[in-house]
C-alpha cells in the first residue's frame, strides 16, 4: 500500500521570497510518479508538477521545482518568487503501477504581501 | 479541448435519500476517477473507471457505487444517505489508466441535512 505523509498543515511566505514544502511517501512499486497538486480556494485541482522515479534528474516548471530524494522517499516542492495567486492548498500525490492516486493530507500555503 | 466537467456543481439532500452525481472526462480520456473530500479525512479515492470496468476501488461500503458508460462519461451513486457524506465530489480524468496527470473537474459539493 502506498502512503503519502505532508508534515506542514501549514506555511506562510512573503511575497517574492521562496518557500518548500515537504513530502515524503512509502510505496512497494519499482516504478512509480510523484506529483505536486494545488488546489485555491476555488477548489479547483491543477497539477502543478510531477516526476517519474525513475528519473534521477528533479523536474522544474517555471518558479516551481522538486527536490526528489529517491533513497529518503522525500519529495519536497520548492516555490521561488512567490506570489499571491500562490496561495493555495498543496497536494502531494503518489502513484504507482495499477495503484491507485494517494494523496498527502495537503499543506495550506498563505502568501503574504 | 473542454474541461471536465461534473454535474450538479451544488446539491442538497436529505438524510436517507440517494443521489446521483455525474462526470464528463475531457475528450479522448477513458480514465475516470472519484474522490471525495472532507475537512477532516482529505481526498480519499473512491473508484476508477477505464473503458466501462470499475478498476480500482477505495474503501468505502456498497452505499457508493459508480459506473461508467461507452462515452466514457462517468456515474456515482450514493444511497441511503448519511450526514457523513457532506463532502466535495471531485471527479478527475486522464488517457490512460496509469501513470498519468489526472485533470480534475470543479467538483459537486454536496451537502447531507
Amino acid at each position: 500500500a502506498q502512503t503519502v505523509t505532508q508534515s506542514q498543515p501549514e506555511m506562510s511566505v512573503q511575497e517574492a521570497e521562496t518557500v518548500t514544502l515537504s513530502c515524503t511517501y512509502d510505496t512497494s512499486e519499482s516504478d512509480y510518479y510523484l506529483f505536486w497538486y494545488k488546489q485555491p480556494p476555488s477548489r479547483q485541482m491543477i497539477l502543478v508538477i510531477r516526476q517519474e522515479a525513475y528519473k534521477q534528474q528533479n523536474a522544474t516548471e517555471n518558479r516551481f521545482s522538486v527536490n526528489f530524494q529517491k533513497a529518503a522517499k522525500s519529495f519536497s516542492l520548492k516555490i521561488s518568487d512567490s506570489q499571491l495567486g500562490d496561495a493555495a492548498m498543496y497536494f502531494c500525490a503518489s502513484q504507482g503501477g495499477s495503484e491507485k492516486l494517494v494523496f498527502g493530507k495537503g499543506t495550506k500555503l498563505t502568501v503574504n504581501p | 479541448k473542454a474541461g471536465v466537467t461534473q454535474t450538479p456543481r451544488y446539491l442538497i439532500k436529505t438524510r436517507g435519500q440517494q443521489v446521483t452525481l455525474s462526470c464528463s472526462p475531457i475528450s479522448g480520456h477513458r480514465s475516470v476517477s472519484w474522490y471525495q473530500q472532507t475537512p477532516g479525512q482529505g481526498l480519499q479515492f473512491l473508484f476508477e473507471y477505464f473503458s466501462e470496468t470499475q478498476r480500482n476501488k477505495g474503501n468505502f461500503p456498497g452505499r457508493f457505487s459508480g459506473r461508467q458508460f461507452s462515452n466514457s462519461r462517468s456515474e456515482m451513486n450514493v444511497s441511503t444517505l448519511e450526514l457523513g457524506d457532506s463532502a466535495l465530489y471531485l471527479c478527475a480524468s486522464s488517457p490512460q489508466l496509469v501513470y498519468n496527470e489526472q485533470f480534475f473537474g470543479p467538483g459537486t459539493r454536496l451537502t447531507v441535512l
